[in-house]
């Protein structure tokens, strides 16, 4: 079935850092691909989305771009803040999934001042 | 507009206890979704309605799981004998159909606890 892999668990930065989160998918087809942020005690909001290869989604200084060879959408930031601190999730929606979101397992950034 | 409301917020049951998870979607939104997320993994999907009619619930539980949504509005997740290991947080979210993911919408969901 579809699935979407998330490398780290955990990423831990200080403030002005500069951030990865890797991320590859699983799919027939050509699915479309997001990022969703979730923050303690609420469900998870949209961040962006990319639907073909080398098109870059972004939302908020973060940013990803969809890399078909790779099976890839890593999330990038150029210097995160503290409020950035949250849950980060990869998802796909591919025709062969029914059109289901199917998330990562998620990653939690923590950024400390 | 008003978000998607569920409730209660928290639970915590002893095992082989029954529950039921409320979920009132956004308005005019047709599709509704139940997710359910343990600790620290990503949001899976249990079922999902359009309107009244079950579209996909191949990942429920069905000996112990059950959803509904029989006017095409509000929907309930019901556990009738609870594991420690449906411990988790369940999310409900709706969209409508046709409509890019980016409308759709997540509630704050409800924590499990079955001890």
């Amino acid at each position: 079935g579809d699935s979407v892999t998330q490398t780290e668990g955990q990423v831990a930065l200080s403030e002005e850092d500069f951030l990865t989160i890797h991320c590859n998918y699983s799919a027939s087809g050509y699915p479309a691909l997001f990022w969703y942020v979730q923050y303690p005690g609420e469900g998870p909001q949209f961040l962006f989305r990319a639907s073909r290869d080398k098109e870059k989604g972004s939302s908020r200084g973060f940013e990803a771009t969809y890399d078909k060879g790779t099976t890839s959408f890593h999330l990038r930031k150029a210097s995160v803040q503290e409020s950035d601190s949250a849950v980060y999730y990869c998802a796909l929606a591919a025709t062969s999934s029914g059109q289901k979101l199917v998330f990562g397992q998620g990653t939690i950034l923590k950024v400390y001042l | 507009e008003a978000g998607v409301t569920q409730s209660p917020r928290y639970a915590v049951l002893q095992e082989g206890q029954a529950v039921s998870f409320w979920c009132d979607p956004i308005s005019g939104h047709d599709t509704l979704y139940w997710y359910q997320q343990p600790r620290d993994q990503g949001p899976q999907l249990l079922v999902y309605f359009r309107d009244e009619a079950v579209i996909d619930n191949s990942q429920l539980p069905s000996d112990r799981f059950s959803a509904v949504r029989p006017k095409g509005t509000n929907s309930t997740l019901k556990i009738q004998s609870a594991k420690q290991g449906d411990t988790a947080t369940y999310l409900c979210a709706s969209i409508a159909a046709g409509t890019g993911y980016e409308r759709l919408f997540f509630g704050h969901g409800t924590k499990l606890s079955v001890l």
